[in-house]
């Protein structure tokens, strides 16, 4: 069964505007961690920003932050400030202890 | 900084042969990791080995095997290949038990015919 959903398959964005990925996930427990990876075509797996379950503050990274709604289990990533250098598959990704899964995956373009 | 390192990057098999992917780490980090990415699948977890001696098996486990042969290096072996085994595969570790998440390999994509 799929733990974490991402509704949006694409994503494109005018370079220098803001676009918001979408990420929900399935969990009974209370303490975990949630991630964003990046894949570019180099196909070389990124981490872009992690967020505690346990700290209610948003996670950022520069230009990367994230909308983290715990009751709604909702994880949503918001880049800003689009780059051509952003143009990747984004995936959202939940912790367990020594596995972590993944969703299907959102490809964001940024056109010039 | 080599990271986790992956052999070979691509491998054309045809159906029945086997083979086996290596994945060595320089970071000396306790867990080790394989996926598998198909187009609108995300990543899928094959088998893991949380400490040196242990494997267990992920999401994905039939027609894998696993050796963790010492703390860097962690291969998956394909006994007799698919055409439902073409995919990229990818090897991670991690510091146990994950929560700073995990350094990937640059990946494998297999084909097989």
């Amino acid at each position: 069964a799929q733990t974490v959903t991402q509704s949006q398959p694409e994503m494109s964005v005018q370079e220098a505007e803001t676009v918001t990925l979408s990420c929900t996930y399935d969990t009974s427990e209370s303490n975990y961690y949630l991630f964003w990876y990046k894949q570019p075509p180099s196909r070389q797996m990124i981490l872009v920003i992690r967020q505690e379950a346990y700290k209610q503050q948003n996670a950022t990274e520069n230009r990367f932050s994230v909308n983290f709604q715990k009751a709604a289990k909702s994880f949503s990533l918001k880049i800003s400030d689009s780059q051509l250098g952003d143009t990747a598959m984004y995936f959202c990704a939940f912790m367990k202890p020594y596995k972590l899964s993944f969703g299907a995956g959102t490809t964001v373009t940024v056109r010039a | 900084n080599a990271g986790v390192t992956q052999t070979p990057k691509f491998q054309v098999l045809k159906t029945g042969q086997s083979m086996t992917l290596q994945c060595a780490q320089d970071m000396n980090h306790n867990s080790m990791y394989w996926y598998r990415q198909d187009p609108g699948m995300g990543l899928r977890l094959i088998y893991y080995s949380a400490s040196e001696g242990t494997t267990d098996k992920g999401e994905v486990p039939n027609g894998y095997n696993v050796s963790r042969l010492n703390k860097r290096e962690f291969s998956l072996r394909l006994e007799s290949a698919a055409p439902s085994q073409t995919s990229v595969y990818f090897c991670a570790s991690s510091e146990a038990p994950g929560n700073y998440g995990y350094t990937f390999g640059s990946g494998t994509r297999l084909t097989v015919v």
